[in-house]
């Protein structure tokens, strides 16, 4: 069973389209929920944190909810430059110092 | 001005080979880590180091060799290695405590195995 599970796409979408992802976990005593964004070939790089009341920042906004298990990535007004894939990312509590488990990510192309 | 850095970007040997990959932080970070994405994508931890210390070690292979000179550095030695080594390698950082878990992550040393 994998610990975090994402629809790996591709979504293709034009600019100025709305696009959501989403993101499963199995372990409920999961601690901390991030979105990082990986461009072609590229290393990972942290996006967001997602907390429990929701967060936004700019056009991406980020919600959890624990009852689910489920973390959701919404981009608003897409960009060329958004392009990339973004992977889902959890935090178990009690984990070793710094564990994180990564989704397969969520391909992402924006056209013109 | 480079956070974390990796040595080389990209790595072609035959089987049976042993090499090296080298990385090293400037960020100040007390944990570092060492990642494994295949071809399907799939980011897996296989090191981590928390002040020198090995922390986590997942089930890899004993040919896979981390070695922690310091906190700034996180070396990994690749004996004989096979054709399913092929991936690219990923190092990582952190600052542990400070409520903060943000990793950062090297440019990726990109291994083919032939």
């Amino acid at each position: 069973r994998k610990e975090v599970e994402q629809d790996p796409g591709p979504f293709n979408v034009p600019e100025g389209a709305t696009v959501a992802f989403n993101c499963t976990y199995s372990n409920s005593a999961s601690q901390s929920f991030f979105w990082y964004r990986q461009d072609c070939r590229k290393e990972p790089k942290l996006l967001m944190s997602v907390y429990s009341s929701g967060n936004e920042d700019g056009r991406f906004t980020a919600q959890l909810n624990r009852a689910s298990q489920y973390i959701s990535l919404l981009i608003r007004d897409s960009k060329l430059s958004d392009s990339a894939t973004y992977l889902c990312v959890v935090k178990e509590r009690g984990s070793t110092l710094g564990r994180l488990y990564f989704g397969r990510g969520t391909q992402l192309t924006v056209w013109p | 001005d480079t956070a974390v850095s990796q040595t080389p970007k990209y790595l072609v040997t035959q089987m049976g080979n042993d090499k090296s990959i080298k990385c090293e932080q400037n960020l100040g970070h007390d944990t570092m880590y060492w990642y494994k994405q295949d071809s399907k994508k799939f980011l897996k931890i296989m090191f981590s180091y928390n002040n020198k210390e090995l922390i986590i070690n997942e089930t890899v292979p004993n040919r896979f060799s981390p070695k922690s000179p310091d906190k700034a550095h996180l070396n990994l030695h690749i004996n004989s290695l096979e054709l399913g080594d092929s991936a690219v390698y990923f190092c990582a950082s952190s600052h542990s405590g400070g409520g903060t878990d943000t990793q950062y992550f090297g440019p990726g040393t990109r291994l083919t195995v032939l």
